[in-house]
C-alpha cells in the first residue's frame, strides 16, 4: 500500500480555516485519496475523498495537487467539534481496506 | 437507521481466554471490516468479509478469526488472548462499490486483557 505522511498535530482558532496537508509521493494511478476523522471516544468517520479533481462537500474541501503527490484537506471554518485526529488514506479502487497512519491531531482553540 | 452497532461496549478477559465480538452493519451494507486500535495509534486492518467469506486479511495471526452471517452481521473471535490484544476493536461496514469506498464505523468494543 502506498504510504501517506502527515504532520503530527496542528492548532487552529475557532471559526478560522484549517489546512491539513498530506504527502503521498508513491501514489498510483488507481489510488483514491480518502480523509477520515476520529473524534474523541468515537470510531472514525468519513470526511471526503477524491481521485484527481478537487472536491467539496458539506464537511470540507479536498484540494489535490496536479501531480497527485500531495493533497490538502480544508476545513473552512473550524468549530470546537472539529477537534479530532484526521487521517489521510489511499485506497485501491478494487478493494476498500483502509490503511491508517498516525494522522494529524487538530486542536481548535476558542 | 441505527448505523453500525457493536457489542459488547466493554469487555475484560484474562490471558489465555477466548473472546467473541459482534457487529451489525449499517442497513443495506454487505461488507464488514474489522480493525484493531491500540491506545494512541491509528486503527489497523484485521480482515474483511463479503458474501460470508474472508476477502482480505491484514498482518494478524490466525488467533484472530471471523465470520459473516447471511444477514451480513459479523463476529470477530480472538483465541488465546495476550496482554497485547488489549485495544479498541472497530467494525466498519460498506458497500462493494469501486468508486465511493466509504466505510461507516461503529463505536467499537474496548477489550482489556489482564
Amino acid at each position: 500500500d502506498a504510504k501517506t505522511t502527515q504532520p503530527n498535530s496542528m492548532e487552529s482558532n475557532e471559526e478560522e480555516p484549517v489546512h491539513l496537508p498530506c504527502n503521498h509521493s508513491t501514489i498510483s494511478g488507481t489510488d483514491y485519496i480518502h480523509w477520515y476523522r476520529q473524534l474523541p471516544s468515537q470510531g472514525p468517520e468519513y470526511v471526503i475523498h477524491g481521485l484527481t479533481s478537487n472536491v467539496n462537500n458539506r464537511m470540507a474541501s479536498l484540494a489535490i495537487a496536479e501531480d497527485r503527490k500531495s493533497s490538502t484537506l480544508i476545513l473552512h471554518r473550524a468549530t470546537l467539534r472539529d477537534a479530532a485526529v484526521y487521517y489521510c488514506i489511499l485506497t485501491r479502487a478494487a478493494g476498500n481496506k483502509l490503511t491508517f497512519g498516525g494522522g494529524t491531531r487538530v486542536l481548535v482553540k476558542p | 437507521d441505527a448505523g453500525v452497532t457493536q457489542s459488547p461496549t466493554h469487555l475484560i478477559k484474562t490471558r489465555g481466554q477466548q473472546v467473541t465480538l459482534r457487529c451489525s452493519p449499517k442497513s443495506g451494507h454487505d461488507t464488514v471490516s474489522w480493525y484493531q486500535q491500540a491506545l494512541g495509534q491509528g486503527p489497523q486492518f484485521i480482515f474483511q468479509y463479503y458474501e460470508e467469506e474472508e476477502r482480505q486479511r491484514g498482518n494478524f495471526p490466525d488467533r484472530f478469526s471471523g465470520h459473516q452471517f447471511p444477514n451480513y452481521s459479523s463476529e470477530l473471535n480472538v483465541n488465546a488472548l495476550l496482554l497485547g490484544d488489549s485495544a479498541l476493536y472497530l467494525c466498519a461496514s460498506s458497500l462493494r462499490d469501486r468508486v465511493r469506498n466509504e466505510q461507516f464505523f461503529g463505536p467499537g468494543t474496548r477489550l482489556t486483557v489482564l
